[in-house]
């Protein structure tokens, strides 16, 4: 298995909502990876897990929320969001965080309306 | 500071000519450089990358880059492009030391389209 699956591939919600992004791997990496992707725009790092502890918060408000249940799920759970989080959101995984490229998963498409 | 540049924002291109798309980055501790491609409405795959050893890289789908350190660029070639190859290119760089290690930062991206 070389995929990282990340579901649902579309999803709409209001600012009230609370929904979650789930990505998964089985490749054994042991960093993970969220990343906001706007229009037109190249994809900007968010958060990165390293054996499943958190390690880098790029400043993202706490309407997102990481959560890394074990090493082959990442979830970004959200709240009270606002439309302009509307956007790509990219999971990705690499044997570790130093010198290796990422998998991408094909992303979640999300709407706030 | 730390930065990938990629020049181009858009690259046109006959069916059948040879293309090239350049990254420049600015570092001051070692770096391990990537290409991604993305296609409309998907996630970004995995091109080529140079992480030490030869400068010359090959990828899949027929492109290939070369590490020129002195210049600082690491730019993507094809010999021949294809209207498959139409997408958008990104140039990644991974720092291999520093307040950045291990974060790969993204160029702004070159649409790459190929024209019959």
């Amino acid at each position: 298995d070389t995929e990282v699956t990340q579901t649902p591939k579309h999803l709409v919600m209001g600012m009230t909502n609370k929904k979650s992004l789930k990505c998964e791997q089985h490749m054994g990496h042991r960093a993970m990876y969220w990343y906001k992707q706007k229009a037109k725009k190249p994809p900007e790092l968010m958060f990165v897990y390293s054996y499943e502890k958190l390690s880098i918060n790029e400043s993202v408000p706490s309407r997102f929320s990481p959560e890394c249940p074990n090493s082959s799920l990442l979830n970004l759970h959200l709240h009270a969001l606002q439309p302009e989080d509307s956007a790509l959101y990219l999971c990705a995984s690499s044997q570790s965080t130093g010198g290796y490229g990422y998998t991408f998963g094909s992303g979640t498409r999300l709407t706030v309306v | 500071a730390q930065s990938v540049t990629q020049l181009d924002s858009q690259v046109p291109v006959f069916e059948e000519a040879p293309v090239e798309l350049r990254c420049n980055y600015s570092s001051s501790v070692s770096v391990y450089l990537f290409w991604y491609v993305q296609y409309p409405n998907q996630g970004l795959q995995l091109l080529l990358k140079y992480l030490s050893g030869s400068t010359l890289v090959k990828g899949i789908n027929g492109f290939e880059a070369e590490f020129n350190k002195s210049q600082t660029s690491f730019h993507l070639r094809k010999p021949s492009v294809h209207i498959s190859d139409t997408a958008e290119y990104f140039c990644a760089v991974q720092f291999a030391g520093g307040t950045s290690y291990g974060k790969l930062t993204f160029g702004q991206g070159t649409i790459l389209t190929v024209h019959p």
